[in-house]
């Protein structure tokens, strides 16, 4: 089985910088994602990685450790529409994503 | 059509009803999955379909039956419907399996079973 563990919930203000962290013991390893989901919608792709280091794609940013089992989702310039559930997904050797509980962001001003 | 519909968009049901919930995409991937969100629980992975003609077990398969007839169409279908199976429903797909290929949802459908 896969166990994903990211925290539940996270508060951070306006224009700071706030990380997320995820940890996973999966059977296999093809692959990590973050999504984004504003509540009542459908969760929307943030990143990928598959190699170790760091991804950066504008104000996100996603770093993995495959040796320690561990990624982080870094938030920068935090917007108010930011404000989302973060989601941490790991493809294991099966090719069948799992998911993490999602971690709440919410940015106040 | 642009992307992946679903329907109902929500629906409340009787315990011991039969129930489809329909999903299509309009992007030709080749693979197709069912979810369920439940709080405090993520995305758990229901039934998949990795090409047309084919289908698979996920998680939480019990209870629940899928077909994948053509490219475009996912339906999953609940025999007999139960107080548990009170959830949010969301369909995905995504070119293939592996690779950066991410999955792409659909807006999900609100199910309430009493």
């Amino acid at each position: 089985g896969q166990n994903i563990d990211q925290p539940t919930e996270m508060t951070a203000t306006e224009g700071a910088i706030v990380q997320i962290n995820c940890t996973y013991q999966t059977s296999g390893f093809n692959g990590l994602f973050w999504y984004q989901q504003h509540a009542g919608e459908a969760p929307t792709f943030l990143s990928y990685n598959v190699l170790d280091g760091l991804e950066e794609k504008g104000r996100f940013s996603s770093f993995l450790s495959r040796s320690k089992g561990y990624s982080y989702l870094l938030l920068k310039e935090l917007q108010m529409k930011d404000s989302a559930s973060y989601l941490c997904a790991v493809r294991g050797g099966d090719y069948k994503l799992s998911f993490g509980a999602g971690t709440t962001v919410t940015v106040r001003a | 059509i642009a992307g992946i519909t679903q329907a109902p968009t929500s629906q409340i049901l009787a315990a011991g009803r039969r129930m489809t919930l329909r999903c299509t995409q309009d992007m030709r991937h080749n693979a197709m999955y069912w979810y369920r969100q439940d709080l405090g629980l993520g995305l758990r992975l229901i039934h998949y379909s990795n090409t047309a003609g084919t289908t698979g077990k996920g998680e939480v398969p019990d209870g629940y039956s899928v077909s994948r007839a053509n490219t475009d169409d996912f339906p999953l279908t609940l025999a007999s419907a139960v107080p548990s199976q009170t959830s949010v429903y969301f369909c995905a797909s995504s070119d293939s399996v592996g690779g950066s290929n991410e999955q792409f949802f659909g807006p999900g459908t609100r199910l309430t079973v009493l």
